[in-house]
Order: structure tokens, then C-alpha cells, then sequence
């Protein structure tokens, strides 16, 4: 089955740019989703389809992907940006399953 | 606007089946590309996928769970279910349903979440 790496933790000055990586074999192939979650709350969609955007999500919040990593970056990072953060793919092989990373804590200093 | 719930038992026994529903409203599981995944997360853990059911009646599940999930849909009540069987402490988790969007647009809105111990 597919296999999404995430570092466990991130962490970052206020005001400074977060990246956050995820890896896979070939992901730059694939669509690769970011969620947020903060503590005792529902993971939130931040980005999808490796770049694009929800209604509400503010423009700091960025991605990308090519070749085996995608980076979720979040510029100008503010205290309310601390969360555990998640990359997802669906893994168009055999499992025909969504799977996701292992999660990413990021700390606000 | 779109809302999903989840709700089901609290607590539940070892080797006893779970069933969880989630009730939406703000679309239709009768149209074209929409589906409704379930998720679940261990106390402190990551997420995990477990099944998703697609408008046209397609289920696929985690490989690692398949044999003891079953999701079916109600489109008559904007529900969806999902029964677990043989119960383990190991599943002590907040299980999420999420509107799927399918490969390009993932899962764009999630439940609050429900709590399931399992334990004697």
C-alpha cells in the first residue's frame, strides 16, 4: 500500500514561513490534499488538488508538489496557525483507498 | 450550507458490533461525484481512513479493516452508515464522516466527531 512521510514536528517563528513536507514514491503524479486540525476540533481542508485553495482559507496558506514530495507552506505564520497538519492521497493502485500522512505538528515559538 | 453528524454508541464491548450513522444535509448523495467518507483517530494518533461510499453506489474500504466494514447509504434520509464488527480496544477512537469530493477535491467538509471507547 501507498506510504504518505511526514516529519512529526515543525516549528517556526511568528512571522517567518513554514514548510511542512510530505512524501511519496512518484507523489507529483498523484492530487495531494492538506488538512489543519487543532486540538479537540475536526480536521479543516487548508488545500487541495496539491495548490488550490478553500473559500476561506487565507492566501498564506500554499502548496505544492513534483516529483516524490509535496510542501505545504504557510507564510507569515501566526499563533493561530499552531495545529497538527496532514497530507492525503487517493491511492489509485490496487488498495483503491484515501491515505494519509502521519501528521505534523507545528509549533508557533 | 453543509453539515454532517455522526452518532452511535458511546461505549461499546469488546467483539460487539459498532454502528455509527452520519446524517448530512446541504447535498445530495444522488448526484453526480458526491460521496461520504468515514475516518477515525485514535486518542493522540493520526487519522485513518476506514470506507467511503460514492452517488452511484461504489464502496471501498481500508484493506487493513475490509473484512469487518460494511457501508451502505440511505438517500432517502441523507444518511450514511457504518458497521464494524468485532469490536477491540485497539478501535478506542473519534470516528469523523467527511463529504468526499473525490480524488482532486478530497474531503472539504467533516462531522464534529463521535467518541467510541470499547471496553468491558
Amino acid at each position: 500500500s501507498y506510504v504518505l512521510t511526514q516529519p512529526p514536528s515543525v516549528s517556526v517563528a511568528p512571522g517567518k514561513t513554514a514548510s511542512i513536507t510530505c512524501g511519496g514514491n512518484d507523489i507529483g503524479t498523484k492530487s495531494v490534499h492538506w488538512y489543519q486540525q487543532k486540538p479537540g476540533q475536526a480536521p479543516l481542508l487548508v488545500i487541495y488538488y496539491d495548490s488550490d485553495r478553500p473559500s476561506g482559507i487565507p492566501e498564506r496558506f500554499s502548496g505544492s508538489n513534483s516529483e516524490n514530495t509535496a510542501t505545504l507552506t504557510i507564510s507569515r505564520v501566526e499563533a493561530g496557525d499552531e495545529a497538527d497538519y496532514y497530507c492525503q492521497l487517493w491511492d489509485s493502485g490496487s488498495d483503491l483507498s484515501w491515505v494519509f500522512g502521519g501528521g505534523t505538528k507545528l509549533t508557533v515559538l | 450550507q453543509v453539515t454532517l453528524r455522526e452518532s452511535g454508541p458511546a461505549l461499546v464491548k469488546p467483539t460487539q458490533t459498532l454502528t455509527l450513522t452520519c446524517t448530512f444535509s446541504g447535498f445530495s448523495l444522488t448526484t453526480s461525484g458526491m460521496c461520504v467518507s468515514w475516518i477515525r483517530q485514535p486518542p493522540g494518533k493520526a487519522l485513518e481512513w476506514l470506507a467511503r461510499i460514492d452517488w452511484d453506489d461504489d464502496e471501498y474500504y481500508s484493506t487493513s479493516l475490509r473484512t469487518r466494514l460494511t457501508i451502505s447509504k440511505d438517500t432517502s434520509k441523507n444518511q450514511v452508515v457504518l458497521t464494524m464488527t468485532s469490536m477491540d480496544p485497539v478501535d478506542t477512537a473519534t470516528y469523523y464522516c467527511a463529504r468526499d469530493r473525490g480524488t482532486s477535491m478530497g474531503l472539504d467538509y467533516w462531522g464534529q466527531g463521535t467518541l467510541v471507547t470499547v471496553s468491558s
